[in-house]
């Protein structure tokens, strides 16, 4: 079946633009889930959705970093003003209500300039 | 100090060797514990899964926990060159919604 999927793969953007980052999660998964992978370092946790619900978005580094999934399905993870250090794989899983075994997407590599 | 600490390697193995993968912690709320396998250019894949403390096989991958000791290991046997990624130990804690607290992850070559 379909797994998670994510758009664009690559992303280029010069310091101070925006940008939107997509995920399509398994079909029928409740829970979904951002992190952040820098280059040579293990995911880590952004925020959480159950359903449309954002429970968790304690790791989002500042606010500059936005999450929606406003119908429980797809999300989109947007950043404001982009900065170097922004620049990082963005992984996007999905699991059950359990949310223990999640699956994750190919990522989008963000790079700004 | 991070929660999950993990030698980043890298390891190198001749193909056919046991290869031993492990990771330690600090956070003794974690419960449920994952490897996931992690190929150049692509997301994390989930091998293996396992609720508290206690061995897991599947195939040629064992998993095993330790939770006195906030240890936890992956063993590969009869290692294959396409066994050859980034292998993430990830631990999760009661009430945290799944959260997932990562290792830094350990290159593994497989030479044939």
């Amino acid at each position: 079946g379909a797994g998670v999927s994510q758009s664009p793969r690559y992303k280029v953007a010069k310091r101070g633009q925006d940008v939107a980052l997509r995920c399509d999660p398994i079909s029928g998964h409740v829970s979904l889930f951002w992190y952040q992978q820098a280059l040579g370092q293990g995911p880590e946790f952004l925020t959480y959705f159950q359903n449309e619900a954002q429970l968790d978005k304690s790791g989002l580094p500042s606010d500059r970093f936005f999450a929606e999934r406003p119908e429980g399905s797809v999300s989109t993870l947007k950043i404001q003003r982009t900065q170097q250090e922004d620049s990082a794989v963005y992984l996007c899983a999905s699991g059950d209500l359990r949310a223990y075994e999640q699956y994750f997407g190919p990522g989008t590599r963000l790079t700004v300039t | 100090q991070k929660e999950v600490e993990q030698d980043p390697g890298p390891l190198s193995v001749p193909e056919g060797a046991i290869v031993s993968l492990n990771c330690t912690y600090s956070n003794s709320a974690f419960q449920y514990f994952m490897w996931y396998r992690q190929y150049s250019r692509k997301g994390p894949e989930l091998l293996m899964y396992t609720y508290s403390s206690g061995n897991k096989e599947d195939g040629r991958f064992t998993a095993q926990v330790d939770k006195s000791s906030k240890y936890i290991s992956l063993f590969i046997r009869d290692s294959q060159p396409s066994d050859s990624a980034t292998y993430l130990c990830a631990m999760s804690a009661l009430g945290q919604g799944g959260k997932l607290i990562f290792g830094q992850g350990t290159e593994l070559s497989v030479k044939p």
